[in-house]
């Protein structure tokens, strides 16, 4: 049982709409991430929320938008995507930031989203 | 762009098989090395995180190894079992920089 909650777990959206996926931890961290798999390719980090700070991957589109409310709660924002932008997003968190070496990240079930 | 490598890409092993396989990161500004068990449906599940150069890192019949001087880290699996089919990923941690994951091994134990 995983303490990373993420909802819906299958999302089907056209290029026009607008949409957001949601992730939720109970384990207490301080430290949430936004991750993509694409098929054949390297997971991919594509946001960083901690208590001080958000970094996020330059390459990551502007039609990909990050919000984090508080430690527990995060969410992506998908508006105008692209076909390509299908691919299992999954969401992580860890004790502290991921500028601490020691911690290991704990990961939802992820969102497989289809662009169409 | 940080290069983190796994090979082999993929591997077929017997029960009882013994295996390993490698990762390979930058071997400068090493801060940290992640290893993790990908099962088809289910959540990446950490196995491991090394920090020191030397380190060993058991857990049951999954053990590991760093070389941060040379760039690369192995994982053991000492007699597989078909519920260690999984894919199993590695990350590297740079100071000042984000987590960078390798493409994974896939392992397929057959009873």
């Amino acid at each position: 049982e995983t303490g990373v909650t993420q909802t819906p777990r299958h999302l089907v959206m056209g290029m026009t709409n607008k949409k957001s996926l949601k992730c939720e931890q109970h384990l207490g961290h301080n430290a949430m991430y936004w991750y993509k798999q694409s098929a054949k390719k390297p997971l991919e980090l594509m946001f960083v929320y901690s208590l001080e700070e958000r970094v996020e991957n330059n390459s990551v589109p502007s039609r990909f938008s990050p919000e984090c409310p508080n430690s527990s709660h995060l969410f992506l924002h998908l508006h105008t995507l692209q076909p390509e932008d299908s691919a299992l997003y999954l969401c992580a968190s860890s004790q502290e930031s991921f500028r601490t070496s020691d911690y290991e990240q704990y990961f939802g079930p992820g969102t497989r989203l289809t662009v169409t | 762009i940080l290069n983190v490598e796994q090979s082999p890409q993929s591997l077929h092993v017997q029960e009882g098989d013994s295996t390993n396989f490698t990762c390979s990161f930058p071997s400068s500004n090493f801060y940290a090395l992640h290893w993790y068990r990908w099962e088809t449906a289910k959540s990446p599940e950490a196995l491991f995180v090394m920090t020191l150069n030397g380190d060993e890192k058991k857990k049951g019949r999954i053990s590991a190894t760093l070389n941060t001087k040379e760039g690369y880290s192995y994982l053991y699996i000492k007699g597989s079992q078909p519920e260690d089919s999984a894919t199993y990923l590695c990350a590297f941690l740079s100071a000042g920089n984000m987590l960078t994951f390798g493409g994974g091994t896939r392992l397929m134990v057959k009873p």
